[in-house]
């Protein structure tokens, strides 16, 4: 089954600063979704990436990615407290038609 | 609105009792997922389903039983043999052909009292 990696599992960053997460991916990449989740919450689409080279943005967060890698990463541009959450990253497993996820990126902004 | 809808929100079971949880969604979407969350960890697949009468065992299946009667409805049932059931639960559904956005439900948190 398709493994997908986050790093890092966690980040403390103050407000206005840029930050990257990253996901990897054990198998090719078809596609890749990432979401955003407060705690206890369900999750809020932020976007999907096609093919590779593909790059995306919506409002201050851009995503791309990198498919020879088996890559995608999420940058924030200007953190804000409302950046704050649990970022996650899904993807398509071919092989048994069922879509996985990473552990999760938690995201504290410090104001 | 179309969407997709998970209750209850809050669910309370004793040890022994199995709990049915619902997940419905008006999406004509072919395929749906039950996932679990642990606190501070990511989704782990359970079941999935791509089409009605059918489904597959995920990744932590064991403890577990679902049913796809209806394309609509996929309801998760956590058995007295999961031996730790308390987690959040997603529900989430997604177009046949994986180009569009999967969407989930607001979560139900099962708690083992």
């Amino acid at each position: 089954s398709q493994e997908l990696e986050q790093s890092p599992q966690s980040l403390i960053v103050q407000e206005g600063k840029n930050l990257t997460i990253n996901c990897t991916s054990s198998k090719t990449l078809y596609g890749l979704y990432w979401y955003k989740q407060k705690y206890g919450e369900g999750l809020i689409f932020l976007m999907m990436l096609q093919k590779g080279g593909e790059e995306k943005s919506h409002e201050k967060i851009t995503a791309k990615l990198d498919e020879k890698k088996q890559q995608s990463s999420l940058h924030i541009t200007a953190s804000q407290p409302s950046h704050a959450g649990i970022y996650l990253c899904g993807a398509a497993d071919t092989g048994r038609r069922a879509l996985t996820f990473g552990s999760g990126t938690r995201l504290q902004v410090q104001p | 609105d179309g969407g997709i809808t998970q209750s209850p929100k809050y669910l309370f079971r004793k040890e022994g009792q199995n709990v049915t949880l619902s997940c419905e969604q008006n999406l004509n979407h072919d395929a749906m997922y039950w996932y679990r969350q642990d606190p501070g960890q990511g989704l782990r697949l359970i079941y999935y389903s791509q089409i009605v009468n059918d489904f597959q065992k995920g990744d932590i299946a064991e403890g577990y039983s679902v049913s796809r009667e209806k394309k609509e409805s996929f309801p998760l049932t956590v058995t007295s043999a999961q031996k730790n059931p308390t987690a959040f639960y997603l529900c989430a559904s997604l177009k046949g052909d994986r180009r569009s956005e999967a969407f989930f439900g607001q979560g139900t948190r099962l708690t083992v009292v």
